[in-house]
């Protein structure tokens, strides 16, 4: 079975543009997650996807933003970019959201901001 | 706020030693307490997991041990090898799907 995809794997943008990240979870696995991985504040939650619906949200601005599709893929946006946002960003997805669901990692999609 | 205190940061073994990576935490809402490895330029992966209902689970060389009372927890790498030289993260969930990490341990396992 396929793990996790994501894309683009490395992206270099300016400040000021938008980005769109794709997510492919694993096949039958209809709960989505994003994160984001910095040196300095580690591994954070940015949102959750299940069955199309926003079920979770992190502390991260409005300027990022998501969504499911119904074949359970996700995107997510970030717009108008700063420097900060330079990141790995993670998706994992799991069978159902809740505790006792494992949750599979992607291999990121490196952004740089310049 | 971080919610799950990790340590420690760096951690250098032999070849056959037994590293140990300690995590505490703070909110007793958490239900399921996950490790992930991860190395560079790769997703975390899952190593094991534990409920807190259960004071130990081995997997393989890998073993977490649980102190609900403390709030704490730890994975125990037995006869490590150079192989195993990752960035180890705890990490805990309170019921949905949202984790909370550590802030990652770097292991180095020297032949």
């Amino acid at each position: 079975k396929a793990g996790v995809t994501q894309t683009p794997r490395y992206l270099i943008k300016t400040r000021g543009q938008q980005v769109t990240l794709s997510c492919s979870p694993i096949s039958g696995h209809r709960s989505v997650s994003w994160y984001q991985q910095t040196p300095g504040q580690g591994l954070q939650f940015l949102f959750e996807y299940f069955s199309e619906t926003q079920r979770n949200k992190g502390n991260f601005p409005g300027r990022f933003s998501g969504r499911q599709f119904s074949n359970s893929r996700s995107e997510m946006n970030v717009s108008t970019l700063e420097l900060g946002d330079s990141a790995l960003y993670l998706c994992a997805s799991s069978l159902a959201p809740g505790s006792y669901n494992e949750q599979f990692f992607g291999p990121g999609t490196r952004l740089t901001v310049l | 706020q971080q919610q799950v205190k990790q340590s420690p940061q760096s951690l250098i073994v032999q070849k056959g030693g037994i590293p140990i990576i300690n995590c505490a935490y703070e909110n007793t809402a958490f239900d399921y307490f996950p490790w992930y490895q991860q190395f560079p330029g790769k997703g975390p992966a899952l190593l094991i997991a534990i409920r807190p209902d259960v004071s130990e689970k081995k997997e393989g060389r890998f073993t977490i041990s649980f102190n609900k009372s403390a709030k704490q927890f730890s994975l125990h790498i037995m006869d490590s090898q150079p192989g195993d030289s990752a960035t180890y993260f705890c990490a805990a969930r309170d019921g949905g799907s949202r984790l909370t990490f550590g802030e990652g341990t770097q292991l180095t396992v020297n032949p």
